[in-house]
């Protein structure tokens, strides 16, 4: 079955710094990948996502990569802020599926001033 | 962006009760809308696919009598947990997506915190 990880620890980080998730999946190539952000007692906001066929989308701030070799995608957000403290989630678009997603555990992070 | 609602944002129930969840997509008309489940420092588990004037899809291990869904028109689909009982206790939220868009973001509703005593 499809099988997809985050790190389970917390990352902080001080202001300023770059912050950098990673996402890994077995099981499965899957044709999109997505990250949310995710605040505590709210639904998931979508953040970026990225094609099988894609290494790289950026905006703004935001950076993701995708290795389908390594079956892994990296979330990057450079200049952080206290306001980027959330908890982010990566997700699997099962392809025709009619959308259906799959998550990771979710990593996390705290930005200190 | 495409919104998307759920009533109530909370509740507290009796065992043994039943409680009803209301997801509405507000500007845009969903066939398809999903249930999610989450608990506490966990990711998101996908419970059933809604759909428009069908049965749900139901995902492995979800009691599909127990979790009654309806999906009664194209913006508006209700969960219902029939005999809550406190392991029921969870964050529920469901999301949707315009036509067309299935390969692309979901939204989500602020979601539902269901507290059973």
């Amino acid at each position: 079955s499809q099988k997809i990880e985050q790190n389970s620890e917390a990352l902080n980080i001080q202001e300023g710094k770059t912050a950098t998730l990673t996402c890994n999946y077995t099981n499965y190539s899957p044709a999109y990948l997505q990250w949310y952000r995710q605040d505590p007692g709210r639904g998931p906001v979508f953040l970026l996502l990225i094609r099988e066929n894609e290494k790289e989308k950026r905006k703004e701030r935001l950076k993701v990569t995708f290795d389908t070799t390594l079956k892994q995608s990296l979330f990057h957000i450079t200049a952080s802020q206290p306001a980027d403290s959330a908890t982010y989630l990566c997700a699997l678009l099962i392809y025709n599926q009619g959308g259906k997603l799959i998550f990771g555990q979710g990593t996390e992070l705290s930005v200190k001033p | 962006g495409a919104v998307v609602s759920q009533h109530p944002s909370r509740v507290i129930c009796k065992s043994g009760t039943s409680v009803k969840i209301e997801c509405r997509s507000l500007d845009f008309q969903a066939t398809t809308m999903f249930w999610y489940r989450q608990f506490p420092k966990q990711s998101l588990m996908l419970m059933a696919t809604s759909n428009e004037g069908s049965k749900a899809t139901y995902e492995q291990g979800v009691e599909k009598d127990k979790f009654l869904i309806n999906h009664a028109s194209l913006t508006l689909s209700t969960l219902t947990v029939t005999s809550a009982h406190p392991e029921d206790s969870s964050f529920y939220i469901c999301s949707a997506h315009p036509p067309n868009t299935v390969l692309d973001e979901q939204f989500f509703g602020p979601g539902t915190r269901l507290t059973v005593l």
